[in-house]
C-alpha cells in the first residue's frame, strides 16, 4: 500500500506570494490533517479535513487555509506569505477521526520564504 | 510551561547502549504518540499507547497515566536509530487537533 505522498516536496517563494501544498493520503483513509513544523514551535497542528470539511483549525491566522477533495486528496493554501512562514509542513492521514486512529504522515513539504 | 515535556533535549549514546527518553504531560489524555524523525524530516509512529506497554523490535514505549509520564526504551541502540524523537499526546474529544507535540529528543547513536 502506498503511503503518504506530498508535493512539492521543495518550495522557495517571496514574500507576499501565495503557495498551494498538496497532499494524497494513503489509499482508504478519510481524514488529512495538516501540521507545521519550525525549529522554534516545533510541530503544531494546523487544520484537519475529514469528508471534504474542515473538522478542526489550529491557532493560525487566516491566510493559511485548505480543502480537501472527494478522493480524500488536500491541499492547503497560504497568501501573502511572510517571512517566518518558512517551515517543513507535513500532513498526515489516518483511516477515520479520532483518538484510536494511528496518524500516518508524509514526507513533508519544506517551504522557504525569502 | 509546555504541555508536553521531553527530556532531555539531546542525547549522545555509544553503540549498544540502552537508551531512555522521557515524556511528561499536564494534560488529560486519552492516547500517547512516540513519533521518529529523521533528518530530511519524515515522520514515522512508533507508537500509540493509552496504558500499560507495548514493544516493537529493540523498541519499549511504557505510560503510566497516574503519573503523567511515559518512556521509551531503546535497546542494544544502533547508529541507524539516530534520530529525532517525538512524543504527543491527544487530549480527548477526538480529531488531530487534540494533538500536542513535545519539542524532540535529538538522539544520536555513534559507532
Amino acid at each position: 500500500k502506498a503511503g503518504v505522498t506530498q508535493t512539492p516536496r521543495y518550495l522557495i517563494k517571496t514574500r507576499g506570494q501565495q503557495v498551494t501544498l498538496s497532499c494524497s493520503p494513503i489509499s482508504g483513509h478519510r481524514s488529512v490533517s495538516w501540521y507545521q513544523q519550525t525549529p522554534g514551535q516545533g510541530l503544531q497542528f494546523l487544520f484537519e479535513y475529514f469528508s471534504e470539511t474542515q473538522r478542526n483549525k489550529g491557532n493560525f491566522p487566516g491566510r493559511f487555509s485548505g480543502r480537501q477533495f472527494s478522493n480524500s486528496r488536500s491541499e492547503m493554501n497560504v497568501s501573502t506569505l511572510e517571512l517566518g512562514d518558512s517551515a517543513l509542513y507535513l500532513c498526515a492521514s489516518s483511516r477515520d477521526r479520532g483518538q484510536t486512529y494511528e496518524q500516518y504522515f508524509g514526507p513533508g513539504t519544506r517551504l522557504t520564504v525569502t | 510551561k509546555n504541555e508536553v515535556e521531553q527530556s532531555p533535549q539531546n542525547l549522545t549514546a555509544q553503540e549498544g547502549e540502552f537508551i531512555t527518553i522521557n515524556c511528561s504531560y499536564s494534560v488529560g489524555i486519552s492516547a500517547l504518540h512516540w513519533l521518529q524523525q529523521h533528518p530530511g524530516g519524515g515522520i514515522v509512529s512508533l507508537f500509540m499507547l493509552s496504558s500499560g506497554k507495548k514493544k516493537h523490535g529493540r523498541l519499549i514505549a511504557t505510560i503510566n497515566i497516574q503519573e503523567k509520564h511515559s518512556s521509551l526504551h531503546i535497546t542494544a541502540s544502533h547508529p541507524r536509530d539516530s534520530a529525532v524523537y517525538i512524543c504527543a499526546v491527544h487530549r480527548p474529544g477526538g480529531g488531530a487537533d487534540g494533538l500536542t507535540f513535545g519539542k524532540g529528543t535529538h538522539l544520536i547513536i555513534q559507532p
